[in-house]
Formats: structure tokens, C-alpha cells, sequence
């Protein structure tokens, strides 16, 4: 079964500094992997995606993202955090059938002025 | 605005009552998908339909069910609701980047 594992709940860093939000999968196949932030009281917004290609995969607000296939990761990173870049994040794969989305709980990114 | 309309923003409504839920995709879209969020279950997908059709199951209730119509809006139907159903679902319609998401339909179960 695919699934992603996003280690930790919350992660608190201040502005300025770099944030990495970790995610480790475990897909068959070739895997695809997205990452979608969720704003409060909002939908989720698409950040960033791996299909294949660079394994270091730039997306939306400066946010990036290192596909690493011998640690099956996907950790998103900024060089620099804002206090606006608070949020839900997801890391998301397909389904076995590859018709959907799988979504989890979540890693609440705050950060402190 | 993503494109994707979600109708009502917010519902409160009472034990074993049954609800609908109303989106309409990005214009062009023909996939809908809908997704449950709440606090202990995290975001979980429901169903997915495409042009019309059921394409994929998740973990729905029997007590949900939905539907496409032929202009491709979405009805999601939950009825005897439980206080448990208390959520937020979401609509989705496919874009070449993954997902447009709607902004929610909050649900409160009293």
C-alpha cells in the first residue's frame, strides 16, 4: 500500500532560519509525491510535486523539496522562513491505484518573529 | 479564488439529520474528488467521481453517498448524521499540478 509518514506534528522554528518539514514514503512503482500547505480556514494550496527528473524539485513561496530515493524522502525546505509560511503542510503520494491523492495528518509549521 | 465553489461554507444541523453538500469543479474539470478533515482522522479521501461516473472508493461511510451530474457539479449526501461527522470536507478537481482545492464546507453535528 502506498503511504507517506510525516514524523512530526509540529515544528517551531523562527524567522529567518531554515525549516525543513520531514516526509518518508513508501510507494511501488515509480513514486510521485506532492506537497500541498493548507492556510487556516482555507483549501489546500499546491506547493510543489516530484514525477521524475531532479531529484531537487523547486516550488511555490521559495519552497523546495529533496527526493531521496535510498532514504525513500521528500523533505520540503526553505532557506529562509517567514512568519506568514505558518501552516498545515502535507505530503501526499497516489493511491495503489493511482486515482487519488492519500493526505494524513499533517506537520503544523509555526514560525516566530 | 481557485476556481472550485463549495456550497454552504458552513452547516450546523442536529443528530441523525441528513445534509448535502454542493461543489462545483474548475471550469474544464471532470474529475471530483471529496475529503474529510477533522482533527483526529486527519485529511482522509471519500470518492472520487469523473464525468459522471464513480472512478474510486476511499474510506466512505455507507451512510454517505454522492453523485456527478451531467454539468459536473458534485452533491455529496450524509445522512443519520452521528456527532463524529463533525468536519470539514473538502472538493477537489483535477489540474496538471495535482489538486485545486475548494475553500470547505464546515460541518457542525450537535
Amino acid at each position: 500500500a502506498q503511504s507517506v509518514a510525516q514524523p512530526e506534528d509540529q515544528v517551531n522554528v523562527a524567522e529567518g532560519n531554515p525549516l525543513t518539514v520531514k516526509c518518508t514514503y513508501s510507494v511501488s512503482g515509480n513514486p510521485y509525491l506532492f506537497w500541498y500547505v493548507q492556510y487556516p480556514n482555507r483549501g489546500l494550496q499546491f506547493l510543489l510535486k516530484y514525477i521524475t527528473g531532479d531529484n531537487l524539485v523547486k516550488g511555490s513561496y521559495g519552497f523546495e523539496a529533496e527526493f531521496n530515493k535510498s532514504q525513500t524522502s521528500f523533505h520540503l525546505k526553505k532557506p529562509s522562513a517567514l512568519v506568514s509560511d505558518s501552516a498545515l503542510y502535507f505530503c501526499a503520494p497516489p493511491n495503489q491505484a493511482g486515482t487519488a491523492l492519500i493526505f494524513g495528518k499533517g506537520t503544523t509549521l509555526s514560525v516566530s518573529s | 479564488d481557485s476556481g472550485v465553489t463549495q456550497t454552504p461554507k458552513h452547516l450546523i444541523t442536529a443528530t441523525g439529520q441528513r445534509v448535502t453538500l454542493r461543489c462545483s469543479p474548475r471550469s474544464g474539470d471532470l474529475s471530483v474528488y471529496w475529503y474529510q478533515q477533522s482533527l483526529d482522522q486527519g485529511l482522509q479521501f471519500l470518492i472520487q467521481y469523473y464525468n459522471g461516473e464513480e472512478r474510486a472508493k476511499g474510506n466512505i461511510l455507507e451512510r454517505f453517498s454522492a453523485q456527478q451530474f451531467p454539468d459536473l457539479h458534485s452533491e455529496l449526501n450524509l445522512s443519520s448524521l452521528e456527532l463524529g461527522d463533525s468536519a470539514l470536507y473538502f472538493c477537489a478537481s483535477s489540474a496538471p499540478d495535482g489538486y485545486t482545492f475548494g475553500s470547505g464546507t464546515r460541518l457542525t453535528v450537535v
